[in-house]
């Protein structure tokens, strides 16, 4: 079954520090990639996504992920992260050629990023 | 421009009684999808609706629960007999006609079964 992984449950960093949080997924074929943050208190909001054409995808708030489709990753990168960056990020994947619906995320498990002052 | 809504935001039930929880879709956005996300986990794809259809069902669990989106009015989760291993969070998102790539979610709606 599809599947995707998020490599690490918890980072901690302090700010101007980079960021990169792995996402792998389990299967190849065309994908639909998407990156969404969860502020503490807040709703799911989609931080970027991923359809096709330039593997390097600019989203809101500095945030970039990059595809590589031989490494079945995503993995989302900010240069300096800021306090305000502290949430739990979820990678998701929808696949093109797998017989559910284009509706259906398949999502990984999150990381939470602490952004110390 | 209101968000997705659900409603309540938590609820709390004794094993076996039903829960039912609502989800309204951002305006003018006609389809509806419900997530669950139980204790460390990520969440859980369970159905896809649009308006008086279930497009995909493949996530749902085959007994107790069930979905529907009527013409009128919230979507509604509907989950009979609950156990405790129901105890989640149940996230609803709306996206408009055909765009299932933009799906908006809900703040959740925290169960507990006691």
């Amino acid at each position: 079954a599809q599947s995707v992984s998020q490599h690490n449950h918890h980072v901690i960093l302090s700010e101007a520090a980079s960021l990169e949080l792995g996402c792998n997924y389990s299967y190849g074929g065309t994908v639909n990639l998407f990156w969404y943050v969860q502020y503490p208190g807040q709703h799911l909001q989609l931080l970027l996504k991923y359809f096709s054409g330039d593997p390097l995808v600019k989203g809101i708030k500095g945030f970039e992920a990059e595809f590589i489709k031989s490494k079945f990753s995503f993995n989302l990168r900010k240069p300096s992260v800021q306090w305000s960056d502290t949430a739990e990020y979820f990678c998701a994947v929808n696949w093109d050629d797998y017989g559910g619906s284009q509706g259906n995320l398949i999502f990984g498990k999150g990381t939470k990023l602490s952004v110390k002052p | 421009n209101a968000g997705v809504m659900q409603n309540p935001r938590h609820l709390v039930r004794r094993r076996g009684q039903e829960a039912r929880l609502r989800c309204s879709p951002m305006k003018g956005h006609s389809h509806v999808y419900w997530y669950r996300q139980l204790p460390e986990e990520g969440l859980k794809f369970m159905v896809y609706l649009q308006k008086e259809n279930i497009i995909d069902e493949s996530g749902m669990p085959k007994e107790r629960f069930s979905a529907e989106f009527p013409k009128e009015g919230p979507s509604i989760l509907r989950i009979q007999q609950v156990v405790r291993g129901d105890s989640a969070a149940y996230f609803c998102a709306s996206s408009p006609r055909d765009r299932e790539d933009e799906q908006y979610f809900g703040p959740g709606t925290r169960l507990t079964v006691t």
